[in-house]
């Protein structure tokens, strides 16, 4: 199994570019989560999926975060237009169920966004 | 969700036992101990969970207080690869999602 996979690994871009972050969940799981962690702040929770159906958007930051998931082995975070304060490390998780089963979830190895 | 309480930072000589404590006073009777862990630079990474009795795997052992107002994540024989943060969360197994407090940062010293 390869995991999460998330990509690009890293991205610099331009204040106000367009920036698309892909996730790739583990076969079979049907929940997808979006994490964003920061010195500040941590790891917090932006959005998750169940059932490629999102379940709770309520830790996006505001309306320039988007999130997809057209199927179950793709799920996109769209930031546009993208801003300094937005640099973070993204990651994307993925558990078997809404519960998480008794392996909580697997994360990817995190996409690390810098906005210049 | 119940909130936890950890040490921000611990230190663990190398092949020595690494005692993690965490602290859940409000717990409820539904809700599990869950212990990930993030080593510099990668995903965290789940490590162990437990309701009541004490369980072990092949990465640690959760040992949980009678009252379950606390635990102790054990890692046997820390080596110097188990250098992370450690983040220790209360949730319901059917619950939401996991919530990440700032963890304890363990240290394993040569």
């Amino acid at each position: 199994d390869a995991g999460v996979i998330q990509s690009p690994r890293h991205e610099v871009t331009e204040m106000g570019q367009e920036v698309t972050l892909r996730c790739k969940p583990i076969s079979g799981h049907n929940s997808l989560f979006w994490y964003r962690q920061t010195m500040m702040r941590g790891l917090e929770l932006l959005i998750y999926f169940n059932n490629n159906v999102p379940i709770d958007d309520s830790g996006m930051p505001e309306d320039r975060f988007s999130a997809k998931m057209p199927n179950a082995s793709f799920s996109t975070l769209k930031i546009q237009p993208s801003e300094p304060r937005d640099s973070a490390v993204y990651f994307c998780a993925s558990s078997l169920a809404l519960a998480g089963g008794g392996y909580g979830y697997t994360f990817g190895s995190g996409t690390r966004l810098t906005v210049v | 969700d119940a909130k936890t309480t950890q040490p921000p930072s611990m230190d663990c000589a190398e092949g020595r036992a690494a005692n993690l404590p965490c602290n859940h006073s409000t717990i409820s009777g539904n809700e599990y101990v869950y212990w990930y862990r993030q080593i510099h630079s990668q995903g965290p990474q789940y490590i162990i969970h437990g309701l009541k009795n004490n369980e072990t795997n092949e990465m640690a052992s959760l040992i949980i207080t009678e009252d379950r107002k606390s635990s102790t994540l054990i890692l046997p024989h820390a080596t110097l690869r188990d250098t992370a943060v450690y983040y220790c969360i209360v949730r319901w197994n059917y619950g939401q999602n996991f919530v990440f407090g700032p963890g304890t940062r363990l240290s394993v010293l040569p």
